[in-house]
């Protein structure tokens, strides 16, 4: 299994909701990270994950909380979004942190 | 600092060979790598060359890599319609985990 699974592949929601974004792996990385990305813009790190422990955060609002519940998987919970946070999120896993990444489709997530 | 330029637009005949061009500025970068995104799709690794390599070929694909002028290049040969997407480059590191992205250049093969 090469595959990096997110779900929901899109999302509405309204200002004032809760919602979470939600990525697997079964290759046994232990590095995953969130990205955001525009449209044909190049992707944006949010979070680093590393053996399960935030390892970096690149000064992202807290409407954006991220969790890693085990090593396969990584969710982004997202509360009191802003229209302009509407964008493709992607995750990604690596096995270590060497760069090879192994990008999701996506989630591509519309805030009302 | 850290950046990564691409050029933003290349349209090529179909059979033709396409050269996509980048250029960085950081020397302690590490891996080098070429992705590739297709419309309303996640980024896939095409591939990708240490930062000691003068020169990696793949299949069509052939990367080189200029290090005194900072320069990387993706060269695809035979281009087909289905290599239409997104190209980003980027440069990684040993520590961090993070990647450096260029801008993206769009190929547009014309049949």
């Amino acid at each position: 299994d090469t595959e990096v699974t997110q779900t929901p592949k899109h999302l509405v929601m309204g200002m004032t909701n809760k919602k979470s974004l939600k990525c697997e792996q079964h290759m046994g990385h232990r590095a995953m990270y969130w990205y955001k990305q525009k449209a044909k813009k190049p992707p944006e790190l949010m979070f680093v994950y590393s053996y399960e422990k935030l390892s970096i955060n690149e000064s992202v609002p807290s409407r954006f909380s991220p969790e890693c519940p085990n090593s396969s998987l990584l969710n982004l919970h997202l509360h009191a979004l802003q229209p302009e946070d509407s964008a493709l999120y992607l995750c990604a896993s690596s096995q270590d942190y060497t760069g090879e990444l192994f990008f999701g489709e996506g989630s591509r997530l519309t805030v009302l | 600092g850290e950046d990564v330029e691409q050029s933003l637009f290349l349209s090529v005949r179909e059979g033709d060979s396409s050269v996509i061009n980048c250029t960085y500025t950081d020397s302690s970068s590490t891996y080098l790598y070429w992705y590739k995104q297709e419309p309303g799709a996640g980024l896939q690794l095409l591939t990708y060359i240490f930062s000691n390599m003068d020169m990696k070929q793949d299949q069509r694909l052939t990367v080189l890599l200029n290090k005194k002028d900072k320069h990387l290049s993706l060269r695809i040969a035979d281009t087909q319609t289905g290599d239409s997407a997104i190209y980003f480059c980027a440069e990684g590191y040993n520590q961090g985990g993070k990647l450096i992205f260029g801008q993206g250049t769009e190929l547009s093969v014309k049949p």
